[in-house]
């Protein structure tokens, strides 16, 4: 199966800078990888698919992109709201798998 | 809107069965896929398997053994079986549905997740 590593585990930011949150598949996924953001007591929202697309609702300052085996979740300015855990996973091969998230704090 | 809300006993003896239900409200069951997923205490996602609403399952090979999906379309209602625990298994089980895209006038099927519940713990403890 496919691996999925995230970078860095932890990553401690200001409101208002700039994160960028890395995925690295152990093998090519295309373009089929999605994030996640997932907030304690909270269901997991979508906010990327196809790598680069961004889910309904989701905030311009969130953006993705890469392809095959490298990938990033950029948000440009942080706001309050953002501090969360962040996945990513790929859907590009049986069985699907996720990353081991990178904590986003505030700093 | 489609919501998911998972429920089941919180906590259940090793070596014995754990049973989560999904009920689906505000969507149709039928036409979309659904997975159930699941999180241990700090560690990341894992995919547990998925299954149509028609009933065909796909399962992680990990769990393929032990896990058993089933959709109860009268009721908008899926369930999870997951057999002879370990306290490997306890974790924050959620279910989710995959995203289904309408592209010249058919559906087609992208297995990310675009509905989430908002998970149900179990621990498995004697």
């Amino acid at each position: 199966e496919i691996v999925l590593t995230q970078s860095p585990a932890t990553l401690s930011v200001s409101p208002g800078e700039r994160a960028a949150l890395s995925c690295r598949a152990s093998q090519s996924v295309s373009n089929n990888l999605a994030w996640y953001q997932q907030k304690p007591g909270q269901a997991p929202r979508l906010l990327i698919y196809g790598a680069s697309t961004r889910a309904t609702t989701i905030p311009a300052r969130f953006s993705g992109s890469g392809s095959g085996t490298e990938f990033t979740l950029t948000i440009s300015s942080l706001q309050s709201e953002d501090f969360a855990v962040y996945s990513c996973q790929q859907y590009d091969s049986w069985p699907s798998t996720f990353g081991q998230g990178t904590r986003l704090e505030i700093k | 809107q489609v919501q998911l809300q998972e429920s089941g006993p919180g906590l259940v003896k090793p070596s014995e069965t754990l049973s989560l239900t999904c009920t689906v409200s505000g969507g149709s069951i039928s036409t979309y896929y659904w997975s159930w997923i699941r999180q241990p205490a700090g560690k990341g996602l894992e995919w547990m398997g998925r299954l149509f609403g028609t009933g065909n399952t796909n399962y992680s090979p990990s769990l393929k053994s032990r896990v058993t999906m089933s959709v109860d379309t009268s009721k908008n209602l899926l369930s999870l079986k997951l057999t002879s625990v370990t306290a490997a298994d306890t974790a924050l089980y959620y279910c989710a549905r995959e995203a289904r895209i309408l592209e010249g006038g058919l559906y087609s099927y992208s297995h990310y997740m675009d509905v989430w519940g908002k998970g149900a713990a179990v621990t498995v403890s004697s």
